[in-house]
Parts: structure tokens; C-alpha cells; sequence
């Protein structure tokens, strides 16, 4: 089954600064990767995702990059606020599942 | 319906004993995940279905958890002779047949185990 690497697993930033969490995949026929930000005790939230046609996608202060000869992908966040502070999972899904990653805890700073 | 629904949002139970938890997906949403969540860690696939049929089982499901979604629209996820290992979130998601995005997660089950 597929396999999916996140780093890091812990990140602090000053307010305003730029944050970058990284993540791998194994199986070459996945081809949708969601990012989801998750509060303490809440369901995950789906923050952006991109597909395998494109190989970058922005919504205002997120970006996700997508390298799919590498099998890696990224999450930029420009500008961070202190409620950007929660914790992170990229994730890679094939035709019937979706696996995660084991996580990102993003601080911000104020 | 404003989305995915799991009750009850917390369970504590002694150990040893039977546990069942609910999951009410979107109406339109054919397929129903179940995933298990740790503390600091990612969700965990356990077994998905499509309609009433269950598709597929992580080697996580063990003997001890059983998942049914008799009319296709609600599922059940129960566990047998709960252990303190079984402590977690549980978690629901569904999404349409057909298209592997769209996802949406309810709030999840809070398991504790004592």
C-alpha cells in the first residue's frame, strides 16, 4: 500500500514568516494530494489540495507544489498568523483510500 | 444535512468491554471511511465501504472490530473486549463514488479505554 513521509514533525515561526512542511509518497499511481489542517480534538479541515496534472496550486497565503517524478509535495505558508498554529497532515490518494502522513505541529509565533 | 456525523464524540469504557460507535455520512455519498487516530500521529485507514459492501480491511482491523453499513447509508464500527491500546479518535470520512477527492470528515469518536 502506499506510503507517506512528512517532515518536519514539529515547526515554530515568527509571525509573518514563511513555513514549509515537506512529504513523500511510494506508490507512483497516486494522484490526488489533499492538505489538512487539524485543531485539538477536531476533525481534520481540508486547507488545499492539488492533482496530479498541475504541478503548483495557490490560495491566497497557501501554495502546495507537487514533484511527481520525485514523489514529493509541498505546503507553503507565506505570512503566517498565530492562527495558522495547529497541526498539519499532507496526504496521497490512489483510486480507493486515502493515506496520511504522521503530521507537522506549526507554532506561530506572535 | 450539513455533513458528516459520528456519535457519540466521546466513550469511555472499562476494558474488556463491547463498544459501537455511529457514522451518518453526507446523503449523496456513496463511499464511508473509517480511520483511526492516535495522539501525534496521522489517521489510519481501518476499512472502507461502498454502498452496503465493505471493500476493503487494514490488517489494523483485528478479529475484535467489526464494521457494517446494512442499508448502504449509516455504519456502525464496534469493538469486542476493548483494550487500552484501542484508546483513540475514531474517524469518519465519506466522499461520491467514482472521483477520489471530496472527502469530508465528521468529528470523530473519542475512545477512551480505562
Amino acid at each position: 500500500g502506499e506510503n507517506v513521509e512528512q517532515h518536519p514533525s514539529t515547526l515554530s515561526v515568527q509571525e509573518g514568516d514563511s513555513a514549509v512542511i515537506k512529504c513523500t509518497y511510494s506508490d507512483s499511481a497516486s494522484n490526488y494530494f489533499p492538505w489538512y489542517k487539524q485543531e485539538l480534538e477536531k476533525r481534520p479541515q481540508l486547507i488545499i489540495d492539488i492533482r496530479s496534472n498541475v504541478g503548483e496550486k495557490k490560495d491566497q497565503r497557501i501554495a502546495v507544489t507537487l514533484n511527481k517524478t520525485a514523489k514529493h509535495f509541498s505546503l507553503h505558508i507565506t505570512e503566517t498568523q498565530p492562527e495558522d498554529s495547529a497541526v498539519y497532515f499532507c496526504a496521497a490518494a490512489g483510486a480507493n483510500n486515502l493515506f496520511f502522513g504522521t503530521g507537522t505541529r506549526l507554532t506561530v509565533i506572535p | 444535512d450539513t455533513g458528516v456525523s459520528q456519535n457519540p464524540r466521546h466513550k469511555i469504557t472499562k476494558r474488556g468491554q463491547n463498544v459501537t460507535f455511529r457514522c451518518d455520512p453526507i446523503s449523496e455519498h456513496n463511499r464511508l471511511y473509517w480511520y483511526r487516530q492516535t495522539l501525534g500521529q496521522g489517521p489510519e485507514f481501518l476499512t472502507y465501504f461502498q454502498n452496503e459492501a465493505q471493500l476493503e480491511k487494514s490488517r489494523l482491523l483485528s478479529d475484535r472490530f467489526s464494521a457494517e453499513r446494512p442499508k448502504g447509508s449509516f455504519s456502525t464500527l464496534e469493538i469486542q473486549r476493548t483494550e487500552q491500546g484501542d484508546s483513540a479518535m475514531y474517524l469518519c470520512a465519506s466522499n461520491p463514488t467514482g472521483i477520489n477527492y471530496g472527502y469530508t470528515f465528521g468529528s470523530g469518536t473519542r475512545l477512551t479505554v480505562v
